[in-house]
């Protein structure tokens, strides 16, 4: 249990395009999940917290307006890259929280590499 | 702020050969400690985790690490390594008990296990 699922795995843009990228919970509900972004060679670093049906929190020198996060329903947060640049090239993580044994924890989803021409 | 530092990116050993991966964090508040773990091509899984207690906890396919305060360390062992468990291990603190809030990640070590 706890399955959490990413689309696409990998994509490639023109810069200036926008991408989407899927987060979806596959066997559970998530009011939260997470958006994290990993540098080759870098740890992860978290980009935002996605609430269910309010605005999502950004971390300090994330753009909101570069990242958008919608997490529309309980089972699935997107994350739009606005006209990207490859300097956004980046694998971006999510991951979601549940409650498993009385505690809650993270579960993550395979990953989404990012490459912008 | 915290931060954790794994200070090898790529540890290479022989089958059956005893491994350590290194990890040591830095907080001003109480953490708890965690090791994920990532297969080629497959999302973080969780491997093991101290919240409280036991200063040693155990995985159930043979790891175990300990969680040393004075030397803010919780490096991860495991006796006799196989094939299988080639992939990418990250360590992370969290200030929250289960880590269901922020969560922040080492670099991460690649372990390749040879034949």
């Amino acid at each position: 249990g706890a399955v959490v699922s990413q689309h696409p795995s990998r994509v490639i843009c023109k810069s200036g395009t926008s991408v989407k990228i899927e987060c979806r919970s596959l066997d559970f509900q998530a009011t939260t999940m997470f958006w994290y972004r990993q540098f080759p060679k870098k740890s992860l670093m978290l980009m935002a917290t996605s609430n269910e049906g309010s605005k999502a929190t950004y971390e300090q020198g994330v753009e909101k307006d570069k990242f958008l996060i919608n997490h529309a329903s309980l089972t699935l947060s997107t994350l739009t890259v606005t006209s990207a640049h490859p300097e956004d090239s980046s694998f971006y993580i999510c991951s979601a929280r549940v409650a498993r044994g009385g505690l809650e924890t993270q579960y993550f989803g395979p990953g989404t590499r990012l490459l912008v021409l | 702020a915290q931060s954790v530092t794994q200070l090898d990116s790529q540890v290479p050993v022989f089958e059956e050969a005893p491994v350590e991966l290194r990890c040591n964090y830095s907080s001003s508040v109480s953490v708890y400690l965690f090791w994920y773990v990532q297969y080629p091509n497959q999302g973080l899984q969780l491997l093991l985790k101290y919240l409280s207690g036991s200063t040693l906890v155990e995985s159930i396919n043979g790891f175990e690490a300990e969680f040393n305060k004075s030397q803010t360390s919780f490096h991860l062992r495991k006796p006799s390594v196989h094939i299988s468990d080639t992939a990418e291990y990250f360590c992370a603190v969290s200030e929250s008990q289960g880590g269901s809030e922020k969560l922040v990640f080492g670099k991460g070590t690649k372990l390749t296990v040879n034949p």
